[in-house]
């Protein structure tokens, strides 16, 4: 499967613990995204790079989260000291830019995550 | 605020009828457009875009979306729906400038009946 890949799929931590998920785009694409979505709602931007480089944050993205991509290949996403609010989907996809313009981004199947 | 709307939760369809879901946006500029669908337990796909010329797109598995500048909306269609159409569908808009992010809406879900 060439596509998107998120790991692990479900997370169960309890509230306090620090948790971090992994993906790994489709092996061409520059462009790595993470969004997050809760129950009823559609995708909420958190943070994207492009290679390497973190190019935009959401006010979403408190200072518990942290999101790093080393080598301009897979990506980590850091939250400490989780809160039960933090539950939700975390949806990682990825793109091909190669100039300006509207690039489609393909989804991973995401990470659930249950703060208790 | 730039925002996304899908102002119907659901849309019921008998099979071989035509459909719409509707979307509109309220965007600075002039944003690209986007549909992508959720099936269960599964990653969301992408169906189409828009981005500029014919306000007419053609997607994936026989979608079409309208756009319409004045009326700043996107809707969906399919001139005869399928049962395994059914699906949560989302609107998503990535506003102009230098910004790599997507808003989406909240969703609506498809129902087609046989």
């Amino acid at each position: 499967d060439t596509g998107v890949s998120q790991d692990p799929r479900h997370k169960i931590t309890k509230r306090g613990q620090n948790v971090t998920f992994r993906c790994d785009p489709i092996s061409e694409h520059n462009r790595l995204y993470w969004y997050r979505q809760t129950l009823g709602q559609g995708p909420e931007f958190l943070t994207y790079f492009q290679n390497e480089a973190q190019l935009e944050k959401s006010r979403l993205l408190s200072d518990r989260f942290s999101a790093e991509r080393p080598k301009g290949s897979f990506s980590t996403l850091e939250i400490q000291r989780t809160e039960q609010g933090d539950s939700a989907m975390y949806l990682c996809a990825s793109s091909l830019a190669t100039g300006t313009g509207a690039y489609e981004q393909y989804f991973g199947p995401g990470t659930r995550l249950t703060v208790t | 605020a730039q925002s996304v709307a899908q102002p119907e939760d659901q849309v019921n369809v008998a099979e071989g009828n035509p459909l719409t879901v509707k979307c509109t946006y309220s965007v600075s500029g002039n944003p690209y457009l986007f549909w992508y669908v959720q099936y269960p337990n599964r990653g969301l796909q992408f169906l189409l875009k828009y981005i500029t010329g014919d306000n007419l797109v053609k997607g994936s598995y026989g979608f079409e979306a309208e756009f319409n500048k004045s009326q700043t909306s996107f809707h969906l269609k399919k001139p005869s729906a399928l049962v395994s159409d059914s699906a949560l569908y989302f609107c998503a808009v990535r506003p102009s400038g230098n910004t790599g992010k997507l808003i989406f809406g909240q969703g609506t879900t498809l129902q087609v009946k046989p």
